[in-house]
């Protein structure tokens, strides 16, 4: 049964740098078939899809958070990564890793991590 | 890119009564649309995808129906542990997928 854990900061200052790790278990990283995602939820609000990378280490990120983003992977480990730079307290959110599936005629995130929270305070 | 509008946005009702949520876009997005549910505390479960097809493991009272821009998810007859969150998600413009701003199912 494939599983996904996020680990990380729980607390990190304004303006540094957020860095968060998603370990997958119980399965194949380094497939074809899948592509790798994070999505946040912050308190009290809807989910916001942050990017993706597959498991060759192309990426492709929400233009929104963009120029902030790096995401890394490690198909050894089976871990992917999330560096979020200049965090500011509406970073502040739950932390979510996903995986995103072909179903269908479509592709939906049909496996997540537990989550792990990110609090953005001096 | 499409914008999702759910309602209502809380929903209450009682075990054993039929939920109808609904999810507007505001573009058509095919059927390129997923259910999710979020109980407290947990993540995301993928509940339907391509609008009307149940996920591995879901149970039968849970249906979606829907095309162009307007979907809907009903629970035919509720379950304590189906009182949760509900979001709709559009993937017709994978890989960036905006969601819905969630139905709270209460009782």
């Amino acid at each position: 049964q494939v599983q996904l854990q996020e680990s990380g900061q729980g607390l990190v200052k304004p303006s540094q740098t957020l860095s968060l790790t998603c370990t997958v278990s119980g399965g194949s990283f380094g497939t074809t078939y899948y592509f790798w995602n994070w999505l946040r939820q912050r308190p009290g609000q809807g989910l916001e899809w942050i990017g993706y990378i597959y498991y060759t280490g192309s990426t492709y990120f929400n233009p929104s958070l963009q120029s902030r983003l790096a995401m890394s992977v490690d198909t050894n480990k089976q871990q992917f990564s999330l560096k979020l730079r200049s965090v500011t307290a509406a970073d502040t959110a739950i932390y979510y890793c996903a995986r995103d599936n072909r179903l269908g005629s479509g592709w939906y995130f049909d496996l997540w991590g537990r989550g792990a929270l990110v609090t953005v305070s001096s | 890119e499409a914008v999702l509008t759910q309602s209502p946005g809380t929903l209450s009702l009682s075990p054993g009564e039929r939920a109808t949520l609904s999810c507007r876009a505001s573009q058509s997005i095919g059927t390129y649309l997923a259910w999710y549910q979020q109980r407290p505390g947990q993540a995301p479960r993928l509940l339907i995808y391509d609008s009307s097809n149940r996920a591995t493991g879901i149970p039968a009272r849970f249906s979606g129906s829907g095309s162009g821009t307007d979907f809907t998810l009903t629970i035919s007859s509720l379950q304590s542990e189906d009182f949760a969150v509900y979001y709709c998600q559009q993937r017709n413009n994978w890989p960036r997928g905006t969601f819905g701003q969630g139905t709270k199912l209460e009782v």
